[in-house]
């Protein structure tokens, strides 16, 4: 089994309001990722888990914060963000962390609206 | 700081001919990625290339990688028109654990 799941598929949310992205491995990886891709882009990097510890994060504001309650689970809280926060943002799983370079398999994404 | 270069960005091919994708890098990696990406959808593992001269094959798809130049080629053969989608390259920046992906190649194949 090869699936990250990510819920929700599509969110519209205000600038004032708080959600959260949620992302779930059961592959036994234990780096997961946030990025953020936009429109005709590649994915940027926003946060690297490791082994359940944020080992990375690529200068994303504040208004973005990153969870890792265990090893096959990780959010992504979004409070206060701006229409230019709208993007698709993908989680991905790799079965290391620390260091080897490894296959990412990437969730379906969350197609993020910001009004 | 590592760069990531594909050429062509966008591809209009006809059925049936061949093409190549060119991705470029810069800085030294035993390993390359390539991945494609369809509309609206997430992105799908196609080939990991582990070793200078590592050639792989999936179907019309075959990728190869030159790790003393720093180039990999995505070649597709005989095109057909589910091959539509973005690929992107990807290698593995200094440190470990950051994938760094190159602009993508838009490929539309017509009938």
């Amino acid at each position: 089994d090869t699936e990250v799941t990510q819920t929700p598929k599509h969110l519209v949310m205000g600038m004032t309001n708080k959600k959260s992205l949620k992302c779930e491995q059961h592959m036994g990886h234990r780096a997961m990722y946030w990025y953020k891709q936009k429109a005709k882009k590649p994915p940027e990097l926003m946060f690297v888990y490791s082994y359940e510890k944020l080992s990375i994060n690529e200068s994303v504001p504040s208004r973005f914060s990153p969870e890792c309650p265990n090893s096959s689970l990780l959010n992504l809280h979004l409070h206060a963000l701006q229409p230019e926060d709208s993007a698709l943002y993908l989680c991905a799983s790799s079965q290391g962390g620390r260091g080897p370079q490894e296959t990412q398999y990437f969730g379906p994404g969350t197609r993020l609206l910001v009004l | 700081e590592l760069k990531v270069e594909q050429n062509p960005l966008f591809l209009s091919m006809q059925e049936g001919k061949n093409y190549t994708i060119y991705c470029n890098y810069s800085t030294t990696s035993d390993r390359l990625y390539w991945y494609r990406q369809d509309p609206g959808k997430s992105l799908e593992s196609l080939f990991v290339l582990l070793s200078n001269g590592a050639v792989k094959q999936e179907g019309r798809l075959m990728a190869s990688l030159d790790t003393k130049a720093r180039l990999s080629t995505l070649h597709i053969t005989a095109a057909v028109h589910d091959l539509s989608a973005t690929y992107f390259c990807a290698v593995y920046g200094e440190y470990g654990n950051k994938l760094v992906f190159g602009a993508g190649t838009i490929l539309r194949v017509k009938s």
